[in-house]
């Protein structure tokens, strides 16, 4: 099993500039979510899902939106960067829908928008 | 509001002294904590967590112990060792039942020293 991979690791933005970050994970979890960490701030949840077709908002949901069109993949969509958005992006899974349930996290996606 | 708070950024500890990392929570509806172990340029990892039925949990090195009056919990590790040199994040969820959510403290950095 390769867990939980994110793609890519690091990206330069310019404001303004669209991308998306790729979360994908081979353990057939059912819940994945995706966390920013910002100095300071600890990890935030921005979206997450609780199976295919099924997407919530987080702590910190403006300016990203989510989808999950197979039970594998779950997108981070960036419409307009901002400076602001200048983090290490964390997508994590589980298996179940519970707190209870260990939380696997990938390697990060470090987003620098200038 | 942060409402999983980690007062400490960071803790240095000699080898095979124990290492106490503390971690302080706001709101009273959290019921199951974690902690979690971060390396640099990798993921958070899961370490330990505990129920609010239980007041310490014990796993080889590494017990948490969990005083609800006070709304506190602690990470002790015995004996630390250089490679416990990692940042190490408390979380707390209200309920372990569907879609429910992590809340991160902010972080503390162990060292391990020789």
């Amino acid at each position: 099993n390769a867990g939980v991979t994110q793609t890519p690791k690091f990206q330069v933005l310019k404001t303004g500039q669209s991308m998306t970050l790729q979360c994908a994970q081979d353990m057939n979890h059912e819940y994945m979510s995706w966390y920013r960490q910002d100095p300071g701030m600890g990890l935030r949840l921005i979206h997450y899902s609780v199976g295919a077709g099924i997407t919530d908002q987080g702590e910190v949901p403006n300016g990203y939106n989510v989808s999950r069109s197979t039970t594998e993949d779950f997108p981070l969509r960036l419409l307009s960067a901002a400076p602001s958005q200048t983090s290490v992006y964390f997508c994590a899974s589980r298996q179940h829908r519970g707190a209870g349930e260990t939380q696997y996290f990938g390697p990060g996606t470090r987003l620098l928008v200038l | 509001d942060q409402q999983v708070k980690q007062n400490s950024p960071s803790l240095s500890v000699q080898e095979g002294r124990i290492s106490i990392l503390n971690c302080d929570y706001t709101n009273s509806m959290f019921d199951y904590f974690l902690w979690y172990k971060k390396y640099p340029a990798e993921g958070p990892t899961f370490l330990i967590s505990i129920s609010s039925i239980k007041d310490k949990n014990e796993d080889g090195r590494f017990t948490v112990f969990l005083n609800k009056s006070a709304k506190h919990l602690s990470l002790h590790i015995v004996p630390s060792q250089p490679g416990d040199s990692a940042v190490y994040f408390c979380a707390a969820s209200a309920g372990t039942g569907t879609a429910s959510k992590l809340t991160f403290g902010t972080g503390t950095r162990l060292q391990v020293t020789l």
